[in-house]
């Protein structure tokens, strides 16, 4: 079955401490992004990754990095985490980014920075 | 400034009635455009894609059009179901691998 996956689904942290929102794909995608959904303000793309070791700005990528160094994975990391990275985070994959296909979105992950 | 709004932000509809979800796109520049179903608390499912060459994809009750001209599509819902109560999402596509989402349409029918 084609699934993206993230871990953690909820977490609640406390402000500075570091931590990564894990995202796996089985479908063998070149394209992959993180987005936030925030009230009133819907998805905002923070990176996308074309391919492994290829990376780029979304609108919001202030306060995150990301890597790819497998085409499977694409992780999130807050390296210092403020209460306003509050939000649901969703990782999504497609084929090839140019092409017209179907984007696949994992579950999302719930964070609460306090 | 590529910009996509949906209208309305909510409908509420009795069960059997056909309906129409907006999306309007400021830049007509899109690759495709994308309608997604969204449950509370749940990610994204694709529903529709249009390619920028295409006028329509239908699939079940659901069909959606593509006016790039005028920077406008539209979701048709046949004969709406309890079952079909989510928020709906549209994303328009760019050159920059850019995908921008309107701020979706919470849809409920109720019996």
């Amino acid at each position: 079955e084609a699934q993206v996956t993230q871990n953690p689904r909820y977490l609640i942290t406390v402000t500075g401490k570091k931590l990564t929102v894990t995202c796996s794909q089985n479908m063998n995608h070149e394209y992959m992004s993180w987005y936030r959904q925030d009230p009133g303000l819907g998805l905002r793309q923070i990176y996308y990754s074309m391919n492994v070791e290829v990376t780029d700005k979304g609108d919001v990528p202030e306060g995150y990095k990301v890597s790819r160094k497998e085409k499977r994975n694409f992780p999130l990391i807050l390296e210092s985490p403020s209460p306003n990275q509050t939000s649901l985070y969703f990782c999504a994959s497609s084929s090839t980014g140019y092409s017209g296909n179907t984007i696949y979105f994992g579950e999302g992950s719930w964070l609460t920075v306090v | 400034k590529q910009e996509v709004t949906q209208i309305p932000a909510a409908l509420s509809v009795p069960e059997g009635e056909n309906l129409v979800l907006n999306c309007s796109f400021t830049d007509s520049a899109i690759y495709n455009l994308q309608w997604f179903r969204q449950d509370p608390g749940k990610g994204l499912t694709s529903l529709l894609l249009i390619q920028s060459s295409q006028r329509e994809q239908t699939s079940g009750r659901l069909n959606a059009s593509l006016d790039k001209s005028s920077g406008r599509s539209t979701l048709y819902i046949a004969a709406s179901q309890p079952g079909d109560s989510a928020t709906y999402l549209c994303a328009a596509r760019y050159n920059t691998d850019k995908l921008i989402f309107g701020t979706g349409t919470r849809l409920q029918v109720f019996p």
